[in-house]
C-alpha cells in the first residue's frame, strides 16, 4: 500500500531558528497537505498544495508539493515556542481519504 | 462557528465489549471520516461516508462499521473490543468527497482505552 516516508522523526529547535522537514512517498499524489497535532487535540491543518512545484506560504510556514509529486516539504522560519508539537504530512488517496506520515517531533532544545 | 465536536473524550471498555463513537461535522460540510490513530503513529484511514453512504473504506476488520446520518452527523462502532483497539479515533469532516479543494478538517478525537 502507499506510504509516507517523514524525516527526521524528531527534533530540536532554539527560538529563532529554521526549521525544515519533509515527506517522500512510492506512490503520485494529485494534492499533499501538512497538518500540526498538539498533545490531546486533533490534527489542525497548515498549509494544502494541489499542483506539482507549487510553493505556498502561510505565515512563517512555507511548504512545496515536489515536482515528481513524490514528495513534499516543510520550512518554518523564525520558530518559537508554540510551534512545539507533532507535524504530519498526507497525501489524498484515491477514495478521497488521506494518508499520512508518521510525524515529525518538534521540541524545544533544554 | 463550531468546528468538528466528538462525543465522549475518553473512554474505558474492556476485552469483548462493544463502542459507539460519536461525531458532529462542521455545519454545511456533508463528508465525515473516521482515522484511527495509535500512539506515535500518523492517523489511519477508517471509513469515509458522503450523503450518507460509504465512499471509502481502509484496511480494518468487520468489527468496525459506520453509518451517517440525515443531519451529516456520524457514528462509529465497533465490536469484540480487543486491546490493540486502544488508540486516538479522530473524525474529520468536509464539504464534499473528491473535490480537489475539499479539505478535512480534525475534532479533538475520543480516546478509547481497552483493558
Amino acid at each position: 500500500g502507499q506510504q509516507l516516508n517523514q524525516s527526521p522523526q524528531s527534533m530540536f529547535i532554539q527560538e529563532g531558528e529554521d526549521v525544515s522537514m519533509n515527506c517522500t512517498s512510492s506512490s503520485i499524489f494529485n494534492t499533499w497537505l501538512w497538518y500540526k497535532q498538539d498533545p490531546g487535540e486533533g490534527p489542525v491543518l497548515l498549509i494544502a498544495l494541489y499542483k506539482a512545484g507549487e510553493l505556498t506560504s502561510n505565515g512563517r510556514l512555507t511548504a512545496q508539493f515536489g515536482i515528481t509529486r513524490k514528495d513534499s516539504f516543510l520550512n518554518i522560519s523564525a520558530s518559537i515556542p508554540s510551534d512545539v508539537g507533532i507535524y504530519f504530512c498526507a497525501g489524498r488517496g484515491s477514495q478521497g481519504n488521506l494518508i499520512f506520515g508518521k510525524g515529525t517531533k518538534l521540541s524545544v532544545k533544554p | 462557528d463550531a468546528g468538528v465536536t466528538q462525543s465522549p473524550t475518553h473512554l474505558i471498555k474492556t476485552r469483548g465489549q462493544h463502542v459507539t463513537l460519536r461525531c458532529s461535522p462542521i455545519s454545511g460540510h456533508k463528508s465525515v471520516s473516521w482515522y484511527q490513530q495509535v500512539l506515535g503513529q500518523g492517523p489511519q484511514f477508517i471509513f469515509q461516508y458522503y450523503e450518507k453512504e460509504e465512499r471509502g473504506r481502509g484496511n480494518f476488520p468487520d468489527r468496525f462499521s459506520a453509518r451517517q446520518f440525515p443531519n451529516y452527523s456520524s457514528e462509529l462502532n465497533v465490536n469484540a473490543l480487543l486491546l490493540g483497539d486502544s488508540a486516538l479515533y479522530l473524525c474529520a469532516s468536509s464539504l464534499g468527497w473528491t473535490d480537489p479543494y475539499n479539505e478535512q478538517f480534525f475534532g479533538p478525537g475520543t480516546r478509547l482505552t481497552v483493558l
